[in-house]
């Protein structure tokens, strides 16, 4: 049973492009969850996603950040017009969405770097 | 607010030493609690987790964990560590009312000595 997979792993945008990162959740589980881990820091709640619906966008910034998970397909993080704050990396995780609580398997993370 | 403290950033120990890092939380209710590792470059793996019951857990690779209802402390074990156990780890906690949302710790960073 393949894991949580996100592509690309490693990501490389100017200031003022565009990121588009993706998750793909392991198999049978319908729940996805963003976090992004700064340099030095902690793993930080972005946004928890069912199919077509976003649940939970607490932790996601206001301005540029959106994120979607289609029926069909990957989960997306779009983050527009990067910024040099934005480089950090961004890790997904899946849940079947059973049992209490949630438990969460995480991918190997993307890391984004804006020059 | 919820949050967690792992107040050791980073930790060096022998190799076949024992280890504790040491993880407190603060919420308003008995939160679900976490241990997750991460090696370098690579996601968070699952060591370990608390949900209700037994107040001691064990997990993967050898480590244990006890939480602490009075000192609202989960702290992670191991009595004899190995050189591959170098890495960072993270405690988090969830509850049931944030719908599986975990807040994570710093991190504390463990390197073991030959």
């Amino acid at each position: 049973n393949a894991g949580v997979m996100q592509n690309p792993r490693h990501l490389v945008r100017r200031r003022g492009q565009e990121a588009r990162l993706r998750c793909s959740p392991m198999k049978g589980h319908s729940h996805v969850y963003w976090y992004r881990q700064l340099p030095e820091e902690g793993l930080k709640f972005m946004v928890y996603l069912q199919k077509e619906n976003i649940i939970d966008e607490s932790g996601m910034p206001k301005e540029r950040f959106s994120a979607e998970f289609p029926k069909e397909g990957p989960s997306i993080l779009r983050i527009q017009q990067v910024v040099r704050g934005d480089s950090a990396a961004y890790f997904c995780a899946s849940s079947s969405g059973q049992g209490i609580p949630y438990e969460q398997y995480f991918g190997p993370g993307t890391r984004l770097t804006v020059t | 607010a919820q949050s967690v403290t792992q107040p050791d950033i980073h930790i060096t120990v022998s190799e076949g030493a024992s280890l504790e890092l040491r993880c407190n939380y603060s919420y308003g209710a008995t939160p679900y609690l976490f241990w997750y590792v991460q090696s370098p470059g690579q996601g968070l793996q699952l060591l370990l987790k608390y949900f209700s019951g037994d107040t001691l857990v064990q997990g993967i690779k050898g480590f244990e964990a006890e939480f602490k209802r009075s000192q609202s402390s989960f702290n992670l074990r191991k009595p004899s560590v190995h050189w591959s156990d170098a890495a960072e780890y993270f405690c988090a906690v969830g509850h049931y009312n944030q719908g599986g949302k975990l807040i994570f710790g710093q991190g504390t960073e463990l390197s073991v000595k030959p």
